[in-house]
């Protein structure tokens, strides 16, 4: 029940484009196509955004698009804005558990 | 519209028990497993504990188990968490968590959280 790793933080101007990586193992992100990305603001719930590696749910932006090679999921933001600015979470189903990353903070500069 | 509305929290000394709540609505909460998902103040999601929609399968952190129990009762529609021998580093705000897949859309529920701080 190793937490997945992330990145501490990441930036990038409006309108730019940044990547973030989660990376498991076979056990977790490479053995289950169940990697879901949570956005979370300050004193709020997560939000989901990406769920089953490259789903949007209804309300997310196109802007915001997953995927995964092996053991490592991406989450990338495309025309960055503003209220992109926040924390992210990766998380993986496995057999018995799931796994969330450390967190990535989100700056906007 | 869809709410889980968690209860219970609040302070207790180490090695205390304390009980959460939480109550389901504007779902079929009987068909769906549920999760506890803990944030420590200024750190990341931990997955706490899984219960499937019957009960029959039930999953915790090595971090809670032999400590915590998760269960549900879908007659009420609410979900529990029992935590005792608690520890500071149990100090939380603790969300009650759904997802999964309706015939039409898949769907994923957060409570607004609960807060447990263990100190003395």
């Amino acid at each position: 029940q190793s937490a997945l790793t992330q990145p501490a933080s990441v930036s990038g101007s409006p309108g730019q484009s940044i990547t973030i990586s989660c990376t498991g193992t076979s056990s977790d992100v490479g053995g289950y196509n169940y990697v879901s990305w949570y956005q979370q603001h300050p004193g709020k719930a997560p939000k989901l955004m990406i769920y089953e590696v490259s789903n949007r749910p209804s309300g997310v932006p196109d802007r915001f698009s997953g995927s995964k090679s092996g053991n490592t999921a991406s989450l990338t933001i495309s025309g960055l804005q503003a209220e992109d600015e926040a924390d992210y979470y990766c998380s993986s189903y496995t057999s018995s558990s799931t796994v969330f990353g450390g967190g990535t903070k989100l700056t906007v500069l | 519209e869809v709410q889980l509305v968690e209860s219970g929290g609040g302070l207790v000394k180490p090695g205390g028990s304390l009980r959460l709540s939480c109550a389901a609505s504007g779902f079929t909460f009987s068909s769906y497993s549920m999760n506890w998902v803990r944030q420590a103040p200024g750190k990341g999601l931990e997955w706490v504990s899984s219960i499937s929609s019957s009960s029959s399968y039930i999953y915790y952190a090595d971090s809670v188990k032999g400590r915590f129990t998760i269960s549900r009762d879908n007659a009420k529609n609410s979900l529990y968490l029992q935590m005792n021998s608690l520890r500071a580093e149990d100090t939380a705000v603790y969300y009650c968590h759904s997802s999964g897949w309706t015939p039409r859309y898949y769907f994923d529920y957060w409570g607004q959280g609960t807060l447990v701080t263990v100190s003395s």
